[in-house]
């Protein structure tokens, strides 16, 4: 058990649709990482935040968006669902602004 | 822009065999390496890093890497492994001019035959 925590752990939902896919950090860390894992795309980072602004952004769609809370948790919102959103989302959270990720468990999302 | 190769996407296995993962990178500075596992149906684990210091680095379940500067490799080796090794296996490289971020190899699929 990494410390880090993703609710909820498998979403089933219709295109066009919105989802809100939480994050919970380890106990005092104060970055989130949100990544998509896909048969075909692999492991893509998204979006980081560090202590609620954010860091870095990677590979993601305009569709989705995120945000850090002031109890550092994060939501990652992803809009306007495609048949091709259909991934695991993995959060994982650092104690600064790099250095070692602690993956959770992901939420499997599956778009139909 | 730095970047993170390894080399072989697929790699088949008998138990007991030896193992070796090649992962190259291509940023020139101080760089800190880790390799993740990710077990079939779960989350990317931790299963060693290199930050500085001896560069054969020990990690969890058996296996190491080591850096070796020259070559900007950070190979994961396992002497014997078992079937319960087959996963997926990630490098990552991270410096101060990428911020930090993890900058990921593609994965390497490894299939142990009982």
């Amino acid at each position: 058990d990494s410390g880090v925590t993703q609710t909820p752990k498998h979403l089933i939902t219709a295109t066009g649709q919105r989802v809100t896919l939480r994050c919970s950090p380890r106990s005092g860390d104060l970055s989130v990482y949100w990544y998509q894992q896909s048969l075909d795309q692999g492991l893509q980072f998204l979006i980081q935040y560090y202590n609620g602004e954010e860091r870095a952004k990677g590979n993601i769609l305009e569709r989705f968006s995120a945000q850090q809370f002031p109890d550092l948790h994060s939501e990652l919102n992803l809009s306007s669902l495609e048949l091709g959103d259909s991934a695991l989302y993995f959060c994982a959270s650092s104690a600064g602004q790099g250095g070692t990720q602690y993956f959770g468990p992901g939420t499997r999302l599956l778009v139909l | 822009a730095q970047s993170v190769s390894q080399h072989n996407h697929h790699v088949i296995l008998s138990e007991a065999a030896s193992l070796e993962l090649g992962c190259n990178y291509s940023y020139g500075g101080t760089v800190n390496l880790f390799w993740y596992v990710q077990y079939p149906g779960q989350h990317l684990q931790l299963l060693l890093k290199y930050f500085s210091g001896d560069p054969l680095v020990k990690g969890i379940k058996g296996f190491e890497a080591e850096f070796i500067k020259s070559k900007f490799s950070f190979n994961l080796r396992k002497p014997s492994v078992q079937w319960s090794d087959t996963a997926e296996y990630f490098c990552a490289v991270n410096s101060g001019d990428s911020n930090y971020q993890l900058i990921w190899g593609a994965g390497t699929k490894l299939i142990i035959k009982p």
